[in-house]
């Protein structure tokens, strides 16, 4: 079975620059998640969505971060425009339905460094 | 106060000993709790799961949720440097929507 495919793997821009990561998830999983993991800290979700609908963004910085999962199935998350503190690990999983009694899978993130 | 509170370490201890990594969390409606292994650059990986309250072991680990204390535990038996990891535990209730992570323990098993 074909895991959580993420990329790119790195990525580092400049302050007040764009850019975007892209996540497909494991084949029939509804349920997609992003999250932002800071070094050294636990994985905070950004957004949650359940096929192409958003069932959780409330932690999302709207003014800046926007996701789509338009076809239900693989999903990009930008940042526009970045700032330093954006430098995180940008980690997509997903899981068959919701979180009850399953597991979500990780893809291996994507390092953002914003200079 | 967060949801989940974990003691980030960092852990150090000789191979084969017994580690404990603890997480404490505040919503008693969690029912479903989980440890996941994160190696360094890597994505984190599921290691065990409990619903609700009792003991789950498999090979060397050990899970153990203890539901009116609203705490959670996994033991590492004869641990090795290969368990060299950050350990995070994670929950969700049984309306599912979202798993709650705990900030990770950094585990470092010395030869």
């Amino acid at each position: 079975e074909a895991g959580v495919a993420q990329s790119p793997r790195y990525k580092i821009i400049e302050k007040r620059q764009s850019v975007a990561f892209w996540c497909n998830p494991i084949s029939g999983h509804a349920t997609l998640y992003w999250y932002q993991q800071i070094l050294g800290q636990g994985p905070k979700l950004l957004i949650q969505f359940q096929n192409n609908g958003v069932v959780d963004d409330s932690q999302l910085p709207k003014d800046r971060f926007s996701a789509e999962r338009l076809k239900g199935v693989d999903s990009t998350l930008k940042i526009q425009p970045a700032k330093l503190e954006d430098s995180a690990v940008y980690l997509c999983a997903s899981s068959l339905q919701g979180a009850w009694n399953t597991e979500a899978f990780f893809g291996q993130g994507t390092r953002l460094t914003v200079v | 106060q967060k949801e989940v509170e974990q003691d980030p370490g960092p852990l150090s201890v000789p191979e084969g000993a017994i580690v404990s990594l603890n997480c404490t969390y505040s919503n008693s409606a969690f029912q479903y709790f989980m440890w996941y292994r994160q190696y360094s650059r890597k994505g984190p990986e599921l290691l065990m799961y409990t619903y609700s309250s009792g003991n789950k072991e498999d090979g060397r680990f050990t899970a153990q949720v203890d539901k009116s204390s609203k705490y959670i535990s996994l033991f590492i038996r004869d641990s090795q440097p290969s368990d060299s990891a950050t350990y995070l535990c994670a929950m969700s209730t049984n309306t599912g929507n979202q798993f709650y992570f705990g900030t990770g323990t950094s585990l470092t098993v010395i030869p």
